[in-house]
């Protein structure tokens, strides 16, 4: 079974501060992805990466980046985070050229 | 437009039957999916149907797509209380890209 992993369930921040949030697949997988869920809005696409040290910006990038350094990791980074971006935040992982996509648990996040 | 495009809420007598439906934009997508999401988890992916098929029955779990129209649905058979969750269509328009719907609350009441 594919197993996709996210460093915390919840995490509380301030304003202004940097936020990692890490994402760690089993699978070998090439693509990772990072979307944020906000009632009455699905899902959003923050940012996807192809394959180590690959990007792309989604449909919502501004004031997230992204880093890749190795295939099983992929971290989304908020530099200077503000109370829009509480949120939910969901990782997940496809195999390369195919569609399916494996899901983390997700990290709840509040900025106060 | 990408906009893919669901029901907000559902609420269903344990032992109905639900149907969730979705109207999706681009009639492009190779595949059409069906997620699943409990409360406080990710999202588990339930069925898929390819755009060349009408339907798809897996055990409780019918999909039609009515690719002229670009509605598909998710009729779920005996609704049971762990079927209480948000569902989640979402489309491929591009191989890169999954597009989600707004997602359906369903409620299974006793």
């Amino acid at each position: 079974d594919v197993k996709v992993t996210q460093s915390s369930r919840y995490l509380v921040k301030r304003t202004g501060e940097k936020v990692f949030l890490e994402c760690v697949q089993d699978m070998d997988h090439e693509n990772m992805f990072w979307y944020r869920q906000d009632p009455g809005l699905g899902l959003r696409l923050i940012y996807f990466s192809y394959d180590v040290k690959m990007k792309e910006k989604g449909d919502i990038p501004e004031g997230y980046s992204v880093s890749r350094e190795k295939k099983e990791r992929f971290s989304l980074i908020l530099e200077s985070a503000s109370t829009n971006q509480t949120s939910m935040y969901l990782c997940a992982s496809r195999q390369g050229g195919a569609d399916t996509q494996y899901f983390g648990p997700g990290t709840r996040l509040t900025v106060l | 437009g990408e906009d893919v495009e669901q029901s907000l809420f559902l609420s269903v007598r344990e032992g109905d039957s639900s149907v969730i439906n979705c109207t999706y934009t681009d009639s492009s997508s190779t595949y059409l999916y069906w997620y699943k999401q409990e409360p406080g988890a990710g999202l588990q992916l339930l069925t898929y149907i390819f755009s060349n098929m009408d339907m798809k029955q897996d055990q409780r779990l019918t999909v039609l797509l009515n690719k002229k129209d670009k509605h598909l649905s998710l009729r779920i058979a005996d609704t049971q209380t762990g079927d209480s969750a948000i569902y989640f269509c979402a489309e491929t328009p591009a191989t890169d890209k999954l597009i989600f719907g707004t997602g359906t609350r369903l409620q299974v009441f006793p």
